[in-house]
């Protein structure tokens, strides 16, 4: 299995533009977790995903972020517009079962300038 | 709501040297817990995880950690380490029975000495 696979790596945007990250998870994984990492605030979950359905997004920060999960394979995490405090590095994670852990991708490191 | 605290930013260690780095967590449920290993640049990956059973955990990279219950603690444990250890390591917890999320301490940065 090739893992999670998130894109892009990098991403590097101006102030005010769109940021759209994409997730592709584990197959069989029926949860899809997004977080952000930042130094100031380390490891804060955004939202979480359940048989493509959305259950916890409190970690969302504000309106200018929004996620979706169209189907079992493919998920995305939209800014818009984004703003300079943006800049963290974004996990995208899986898991198939409760207990078992989470198989975290790459991560897409996203700069606002 | 639970909770992790891991006691420690960073911890510098002398290669072949032992290390314990500590984790205590809060909650007032059962809990399963986890230790993650993050490497440069690269996303987190699980070294050891405690469902149940016996208290002493075996992982990868020779790595151990024990749930002890009374102090709430779930320490990790590596009994000589190599340069290749250098990682951030977090410990994290999620509710058993409740749902797939897991909440992650601030981590801490392993620093192996020469």
């Amino acid at each position: 299995d090739a893992g999670v696979i998130q894109s892009p790596r990098h991403e590097v945007t101006e102030m005010g533009q769109e940021v759209t990250l994409r997730c592709k998870p584990i197959s069989g994984h029926n949860s899809l977790f997004w977080y952000r990492q930042t130094m100031m605030r380390g490891l804060e979950l955004l939202i979480y995903f359940n048989n493509n359905v959305p259950i916890d997004d409190s970690g969302m920060p504000e309106d200018r972020f929004s996620a979706k999960m169209p189907n079992a394979s493919f998920s995305t995490l939209k800014i818009q517009p984004s703003e300079p405090r943006d800049s963290a590095v974004y996990f995208c994670a899986s898991t198939e079962r409760r207990g078992y852990g989470y198989t975290f991708g790459s991560g897409t490191r996203l700069t606002v300038v | 709501a639970q909770s992790v605290t891991q006691l420690d930013s960073q911890v510098p260690v002398f290669e072949e040297a032992p290390v314990e780095l500590r984790c205590n967590y809060s909650s007032s449920v059962s809990v399963y817990l986890f230790w993650y290993v993050q490497y440069p640049n690269q996303g987190l990956q699980l070294l050891l995880k405690y469902l149940s059973g016996s208290t002493l955990v075996k992982g990868i990279n020779g790595f151990e950690a024990e749930f002890n219950k009374s102090q709430t603690s779930f320490h990790l444990r590596k009994p000589s380490v190599h340069i290749s250890d250098t990682a951030e390591y977090f410990c994290a917890v999620s509710v058993r029975n409740r749902d797939d999320k897991i909440i992650f301490g601030k981590g801490t940065r392993l620093h192996i000495l020469p």
